[in-house]
């Protein structure tokens, strides 16, 4: 089965410094996929990056990264330059084929971000 | 602009009367699922729709069932909630499975059982 392991229930960070959310899966799975979702205090899952399995370079969108270490199983968001709108929750997710067809997210337990000023 | 609806965004029943949530999409993608997600924990899959095929999870109760009338409509219906399944629902779609193909969600139903 898999899993997904966020370590960090809260974290604080100052308006337009950098801050990096842990996140370690474990998977028997060669191919999968790591994402990360934001969701605000509203309620909506937003897609931020996706990181493949074989992917060869990390993933980057905009002031998103993913630090992929394949051989220890992690997948850690870098968000740089917070912003007061960065605060919210944020999941990092792994997709696994589900009978059926389409994908299924594991989702970890998330890491709560306030940025402040 | 193309998104996912839910319909309401809130909605409270009573302890068992049976409630319905509505999404919709303007995506068009094959495949829709349904999420639960109680108060500070992770979203669940409960099921999915692959176009008409339904795909329940092992561990989702019977009192949830789900409609797939048209590619663009999916409904969720608890046929006789209790206080436990008061919770975020968030309807999500993707294209067929693969690598990729990452899930939209829409803005979730807060249900609240009295």
């Amino acid at each position: 089965a898999q899993k997904i392991t966020q370590t960090q229930p809260g974290m604080f960070v100052q308006e337009k410094e950098a801050v990096t959310l842990d996140c370690t899966y474990d998977t028997s799975d060669p191919s999968y996929g790591l994402f990360w979702y934001k969701q605000p205090s509203s309620g909506e899952m937003i897609f931020l990056i996706y990181q493949g399995s074989y992917d060869q370079q990390n993933a980057t969108e905009g002031r998103y990264s993913l630090n992929f270490q394949k051989a220890r199983k992690s997948a850690n968001l870098v968000i740089s330059a917070s912003q007061l709108g960065d605060s919210a929750m944020y999941f990092c997710a792994m997709r696994e084929g589900i009978t059926g067809g389409g994908n299924k997210l594991t989702f970890g337990t998330g890491t709560q971000l306030k940025v402040e000023l | 602009d193309a998104m996912v609806i839910q319909n309401p965004r809130y909605q409270v029943t009573q302890f068992g009367k049976p409630v319905t949530l509505s999404c919709s999409q303007t995506l068009n993608h094959n495949v829709m699922y349904w999420y639960q997600q109680k108060s500070s924990q992770a979203p669940k899959l409960l099921f999915h729709y692959y176009d008409k095929d339904f795909n329940n999870e092992a561990d989702t109760p019977d009192n949830f069932q789900s409609r797939r009338p048209n590619t663009s409509f999916c409904f969720l219906d608890i046929r006789s909630p209790g206080l436990g399944d008061a919770a975020m629902y968030l309807c999500a779609t993707s294209r067929a499975a693969g690598d990729y193909y990452e899930q939209y969600f829409g803005p979730g139903t807060r249900l609240t059982v009295t």
